[in-house]
């Protein structure tokens, strides 16, 4: 199984970021995992920015829930990201990952992508 | 600025053995066996090496061990091989604040 990100590597401030993570290899509708997304930005340290289930259930880092909204599409094996309100903060190499509930760990990541927020 | 703090970098010589810390608090790492280290190399997906503390997943090698002391897990990486340099990363189950928190990252440089 693999997950893959794709989306804009620029982005305006002020405006929403959308991201999409595919999923191949292997079916996201199962009981056994989450699906979430990591940023790093430039220099920094990973960050966890969210997480959601195949059914649509979803959790937000506390500290970016009020921007972030993650979302599922099943019949695509995507799960997507978005972010409103940007700015040069927001600026990361976002990561997809799959979280196992059995090891209790991401397991599975992207390459990741490079979102720079400039206008 | 990271919940979990860890050694900006740690080296050692081939073969030789080191040890990164990662220490949080009593509502982290000291409350949880939910503590997992990844290794990254830049350019490259993060790869999980340890998880619940101690546990290697299939194909890590066993040179690779975890371990935890009240609010700090550390990550010990015995016979260095060239490979091994790289970032690596703590994360930690954290239910009161943002469920998971990283570590600042710990650059590791094989001499």
């Amino acid at each position: 199984l693999q997950v893959h990100e794709s989306g804009p590597g620029l982005v305006n401030p002020s405006e929403t970021l959308s991201l999409t993570c595919t999923v191949s290899g292997g079916s996201m509708s199962t009981t056994d995992y989450y699906w979430g997304w990591i940023r790093q930005p430039p220099g920094m340290g990973l960050e966890w920015i969210g997480s959601l289930y195949y059914i649509g259930t979803t959790y937000y880092n506390p500290s970016l829930k009020s921007r972030v909204t993650l979302s599922v599409d099943t019949s695509k094996n995507q799960f997507s990201l978005k972010v409103n309100s940007l700015t040069a903060a927001d600026t990361a190499v976002y990561y997809c990952a799959r979280f196992s509930q059995q090891l209790w760990t991401f397991d599975i990541w992207g390459q990741g992508t490079l979102v720079r927020v400039s206008s | 600025q990271s919940a979990l703090t860890q050694p900006r970098s740690v080296s050692g010589s081939p073969g030789q053995s080191v040890t990164i810390s990662c220490t949080g608090t009593s509502s982290d790492v000291g409350d949880y066996y939910y503590v997992s280290w990844y290794q990254h190399h830049p350019g490259k997906a993060p790869k999980v090496m340890i998880y619940d503390v101690s546990k290697r997943p299939s194909g890590v090698p066993a040179r690779f061990s975890g371990s935890k002391s009240g609010n700090t897990a550390s990550l010990t990486i015995s016979g260095l091989q060239a490979d091994d340099e790289a970032d690596y990363y703590c994360c930690s189950y954290a239910l009161d604040s943002s469920l998971y928190v990283f570590g600042p990252g710990t650059k590791v440089t094989v001499l």
